[in-house]
């Protein structure tokens, strides 16, 4: 159980494309999902949460009008990097998680993660 | 604010044990621990909530003490299957997110 899907697994593009990644919870309803960044060798650095129907909250230093994200239903979430340039090359995972919007007291499930490449 | 982890990596054989620390400067809400293998999303292991608090699977357990300011992984009899990086994720009351350590990479050898 408790299985989020995440896609595409890798992209590359050029320069100034927009790039769409979408995370599905397969088997649970999420409350809340994350998006991280996620540089080689690095910890996860949370970009945003979203809850169902409402909007994102970003972290301290994420552009939201960069990083535009969509949490349509209780069971998928869009990021999409909007004309992407090689500094936002990094790998993105999602995470989801059926806990109360105010405390997580439940495990979050990640995605297999996205390896977007910008040429 | 990250919480601090220690070790940055461990080594180890067949058999053998490790402890892995996380640490935050004010009390905790929670505690998470994750492994991610390479190329791999990260997957969840257990939650700590309670001060004081122990639990386990398998040979992999994990302590919360009393103060909620640092938590404690334990890799008990390790196993090739162990490898891979470990990270703990903390949160503050009312501030429903994780802050994830930088990790600790453990490779088990035969």
């Amino acid at each position: 159980g408790a299985v989020v899907s995440q896609h595409p697994s890798w992209v590359i593009c050029k320069s100034g494309t927009s790039v769409k990644i979408e995370c599905r919870s397969l088997d649970f309803q999420a409350t809340t999902m994350f998006w991280y960044r996620q540089f080689p060798k690095q910890s996860l650095m949370l970009m945003a949460t979203s809850n169902e129907g409402s909007k994102a909250t970003y972290e301290q230093g994420v552009e939201k009008d960069k990083f535009l994200i969509n949490h349509a239903s209780l069971t998928l979430s869009t990021l999409t990097v909007t004309s992407a340039h090689p500094e936002d090359s990094s790998f993105y995972i999602c995470s989801a998680s059926s806990g109360h919007h105010l405390y997580s007291n439940q495990p979050q499930h990640f995605g297999d993660g996205t390896r977007l490449s910008i040429l | 604010q990250q919480p601090v982890q220690s070790p940055q990596a461990v080594i180890l054989r067949e058999g053998e044990d490790a402890v892995i620390n996380c640490s935050s400067s004010k009390a905790l809400y929670s505690v998470h621990w994750y492994r991610q293998k390479h190329g791999e999303a990260p997957v969840f292991l257990m939650i700590l909530l309670k001060g004081g608090e122990q639990k386990g699977h398998d040979k992999i357990s994990a302590s919360f003490n009393e103060k909620k300011q640092q938590s404690s992984l334990y890799l008990t009899a390790s196993q090739l299957s162990y490898s891979g990086t470990y990270f703990c994720g903390t949160e503050f009351r009312n501030d429903y997110k994780l802050s994830f350590g930088a990790g600790t990479t453990v490779t088990v050898r035969a």
